[in-house]
């Protein structure tokens, strides 16, 4: 069956513009997590949403960044006024729960963002 | 956030057993150990998951003590596509995982 979805994979943006990315989670799967990954680092955390549950922000570095999700689908990753340290791959991943046992986490691609 | 503690990178030949060594000195009683694997250019994957003792599956075998502070990944016989960054996780499902800086294994010919 279909994966998780990313798009755009590659993004190239000006300084100081706003970017929106979208992730499509594997369908049923409650968990969706978004992770950063600078180049040649591991996954930094970034939020995580669960089923109808107030989403997990603790890891977004800044007021710049948002995400929504709407129901058990979609979701959008925002990055307002983007700064060269911006710069990486957003990964994202969902899950049938929160991972644990026998619901391990489905990564998609990720998008690659470049501030110029 | 619960933090593991792994060699930063790994060097081995083909067709060699490769273990890597994850620390989970703060593990809690409901956590899961789990391991992902990352190549270039791709989100990471699902390897192995265990809490005690040993798993094993058609990829890697997980070995976790009894005091649960430590757990090695091991693959059998590695070639060179088994190249990869390798990252360890405690898991206990609904809440958000944590993925350190992984191990970086390169399998030479």
């Amino acid at each position: 069956g279909a994966g998780v979805s990313q798009s755009p994979s590659n993004k190239v943006t000006e300084k100081g513009k706003d970017v929106e990315l979208r992730c499509d989670p594997i369908s049923g799967h409650t968990a969706l997590y978004w992770y950063r990954q600078r180049l040649g680092q591991g996954l930094e955390f970034l939020i995580y949403f669960q089923g109808n549950s107030a989403p997990d922000k603790s890891g977004l570095p800044s007021d710049r960044f948002s995400a929504e999700r709407t129901g058990e689908s979609v979701s959008t990753l925002t990055i307002q006024r983007t700064q060269q340290e911006d710069s990486a791959v957003y990964l994202c991943a969902s899950s049938s729960v929160g991972g644990g046992v026998n619901s391990p986490l489905h990564f998609g691609n990720g998008t690659r963002l470049t501030v110029t | 956030l619960a933090k593991t503690t792994q060699p930063i990178s790994m060097d081995s030949y083909e067709g060699q057993e490769v273990n890597i060594t994850c620390s989970h000195n703060n593990i809690a009683t409901n956590d899961y150990i789990t391991w992902y694997q990352q190549f270039p250019s791709q989100g990471p994957r699902f390897i192995i998951q265990g809490y005690k003792t040993k798993v094993t599956n058609e990829v890697a075998s997980l070995f976790i003590p009894a005091d649960r502070k430590s757990s090695t990944l091991s693959l059998p016989r590695v070639s060179l596509s088994d190249t990869a960054v390798y990252y360890c996780l405690e898991d206990t499902g609904r809440r958000a995982l944590t993925f350190g800086s992984g191990t970086r294994l390169q399998v030479q010919p």
